[in-house]
Parts: C-alpha cells; sequence; structure tokens
C-alpha cells in the first residue's frame, strides 16, 4: 500500500503570497490531517478533514483554510504569507477518527522571505 | 484541558545503554488514546504503539517497552540496548477528538 504523499516538498514563497500544498492519503483512509511543525512551537495542529467535512481545527488564524475531496485528497491553502509561516507542514491519514494511529506523509517544507 | 509533557528536551546516551523517555499527560476524558511516535531526520513521524484508557498492560515489541500507569498519568518508553539508528525525536501524543502532541524527546545515541 502506498503511503501518504504530499506534494509539493520544497517551496519557496514571498511574503503577502499565498500557497497551496496538496496530501494524498493511504488508500482507504478516510481522515486527512494537517500539522504545522516549527523548532519553537512543536508540533501544531491546523485541522482535520473526514468525509470531506472539518473536524476540528486548531488556533490557527483563518488564512489558514483546508479542504478535502470526494476521493478523500485534501489540500491546505495559507493566504496572505508572512515570515512566521515558514515550517514544515505535514499531512497525516488514518482510517476512522478518535482511536486510529495516524501515517504521515514526509511533509512539504515552506520558506517564506 | 488536554495536555502532553515530555520534560525532557535533549537526551544523550551510549550506544547499548538503555534509555527511559518519558510522557506525562493531562485530560479529564474517562475514554481516550495514548501514542508514541518517532521522527528521525528525515523527517516523516512513524508509528510506534497505541494504548488506550482501559488497558494499562506493559507492553514489549523487541527491544522497545511501554509502561502505561493511569494514577500517575504517565506512558513511559523504553529502548533497551539503544542504537544509533534509535537516534530521533520521539512523540507522545493523546487524543480525546483532536490528537494532541506533546513537544518530544530528542534522542541521540553515540556510537
Amino acid at each position: 500500500k502506498a503511503g501518504v504523499t504530499q506534494t509539493p516538498r520544497y517551496l519557496i514563497k514571498t511574503r503577502g503570497q499565498q500557497v497551496t500544498l496538496s496530501c494524498s492519503p493511504i488508500s482507504g483512509h478516510r481522515s486527512v490531517s494537517w500539522y504545522q511543525q516549527t523548532p519553537g512551537q512543536g508540533l501544531q495542529f491546523l485541522f482535520e478533514y473526514f468525509s470531506e467535512t472539518q473536524r476540528n481545527k486548531g488556533n490557527f488564524p483563518g488564512r489558514f483554510s483546508g479542504r478535502q475531496f470526494s476521493n478523500s485528497r485534501s489540500e491546505m491553502n495559507v493566504s496572505t504569507l508572512e515570515l512566521g509561516d515558514s515550517a514544515l507542514y505535514l499531512c497525516a491519514s488514518r482510517s476512522g477518527t478518535g482511536a486510529y494511529e495516524q501515517y504521515f506523509g514526509p511533509g512539504t517544507r515552506l520558506t517564506v522571505t | 484541558a488536554q495536555k502532553v509533557t515530555q520534560a525532557q528536551t535533549e537526551i544523550s546516551v551510549v550506544e547499548k545503554e538503555d534509555v527511559t523517555l518519558d510522557c506525562v499527560y493531562e485530560t479529564r476524558d474517562t475514554t481516550y488514546y495514548l501514542f508514541w511516535y518517532k521522527q528521525p531526520p528525515s523527517g516523516e513521524l512513524v508509528f510506534l504503539i497505541r494504548r488506550n484508557s482501559f488497558d494499562e498492560q506493559n507492553e514489549i515489541s523487541g527491544r522497545y517497552s511501554w509502561n502505561f500507569q493511569k494514577s500517575t498519568s504517565s506512558f513511559n518508553f523504553t529502548i533497551t540496548a539503544s542504537q544509533v539508528v534509535d537516534s530521533a525525536v520521539y512523540f507522545c501524543a493523546l487524543t480525546y477528538d483532536k490528537v494532541i502532541f506533546g513537544p518530544g524527546t530528542s534522542l541521540s545515541v553515540i556510537p
């Protein structure tokens, strides 16, 4: 079974621009979560989608948004980029919610200049 | 409030030593799940183990073992006879609805 894939792997953007990151979950997994990882803040939960509906949302500004498609693929969008948005963005999928373990993708390294 | 604490920020051990990574959690839920994940230098988090709140049995998997103590809200992870390949950041996580990760413990195993 193929793992979680994320594209692109690396991205460099300028302040004020917007960016869209993509995540393809493991086949059969209906839940996709997004995390931001930085050295200072660690792993922070952004949001989780299950069957195209946002189930949970972390404490991030409205500039961060996401969506999930009927094939469970998910995209995350960040508008009006700030320098502080530079981070590793991780996507994780699982077959259900609650008890199920998550399987992570390799991440997208976003650098905002 | 739900919270996961990993008090050890960084640990260095010499190869073949045993090492224990501590995890303390807070939750008001009676049903919850605890996880450990490993993040090697390559960056991809790898699932290691899941434990539900009703199962306090310790678990051993090869050189890895986990000690879950509900009375002290702890879910500690021990690596026996550590190896260089164990060098990574280890995260403890709690899920009730959202998944809450601890800050991680960076383990360096020196040859």
